[in-house]
């Protein structure tokens, strides 16, 4: 089956602990992105990623990392997280090409005490 | 630069309810255009998609949109509403820069009463 996968689904950790987050495709897309959703925010993009080794930080970049080594995966990683980083997280991936649709991972959520 | 603006964060309507939830977009150039939806936990599914073809836009669960350049509108709609609708649905445009990234609205959350 087509799809993007994150692991893990819920976290809650203590401010400063680092964490990844992981995201894996398997449609042999170029493009991953990361998303976080807010109430009344809607989906801000942290990172996006055109191909491997590519990598580029979208609207709201501060406090997270990633890295793009293999087309199929594209972790997400917080250094040391903060309590305003506790949110909702999509990882999506589309094709390259002129197929702007993104497909989504089921999220995960995360909560910084 | 592109962007969507939803109006209305909640909406609510009775079951077999015509449904519109309204998005208007800002874009130098002809858009692209998208629709997803949000179940609860679950990711965004693509309902439908503009893509400068036909105007109206037929999607998945019988729901529609109709771009408008003259409005800069692509609302949703769909003509009886279902328990099964309750949901967040989000508005997207495509970015024309290199990267072609999507630029989200804030959410319509609809809820359906019986």
């Amino acid at each position: 089956e087509a799809q993007v996968t994150q692991n893990p689904r819920y976290l809650i950790t203590v401010t400063g602990k680092k964490l990844t987050v992981t995201c894996s495709q398997n449609m042999n897309h170029e493009y991953m992105s990361w998303y976080r959703q807010d109430p009344g925010l809607g989906l801000r993009q942290i990172y996006y990623s055109m191909n491997v080794e590519v990598t580029d930080k979208g609207d709201v970049p501060e406090g997270y990392k990633v890295s793009r080594k293999e087309k199929r995966n594209f972790p997400l990683i917080l250094e040391s997280p903060s309590p305003n980083q506790t949110s909702l997280y999509f990882c999506a991936s589309r094709p390259g090409g002129t197929s702007y649709e993104q497909y989504f991972g089921p999220g995960t959520r995360l909560t910084v005490t | 630069a592109q962007s969507v603006t939803q109006l209305g964060s909640h909406v609510s309507v009775s079951e077999g309810a015509l449904v519109l939830l309204r998005c208007n977009y800002s874009s130098s150039v002809p858009p692209y255009l998208f629709w997803y939806v949000q179940y609860p936990n679950q990711g965004l599914q693509l309902l439908l998609k503009y893509t400068s073809a036909a105007t109206l836009v037929k999607g998945i669960n019988g729901f529609e949109a109709e771009f408008k350049k003259s409005e800069t509108s692509f609302h949703l709609t769909k003509p009886s509403a279902h328990m099964s609708d309750a949901a967040e649905y989000f508005c997207a445009v495509r970015d024309y820069g290199g990267a072609n990234n999507l630029f989200f609205g804030t959410g319509t959350r609809l809820t359906v009463i019986p």
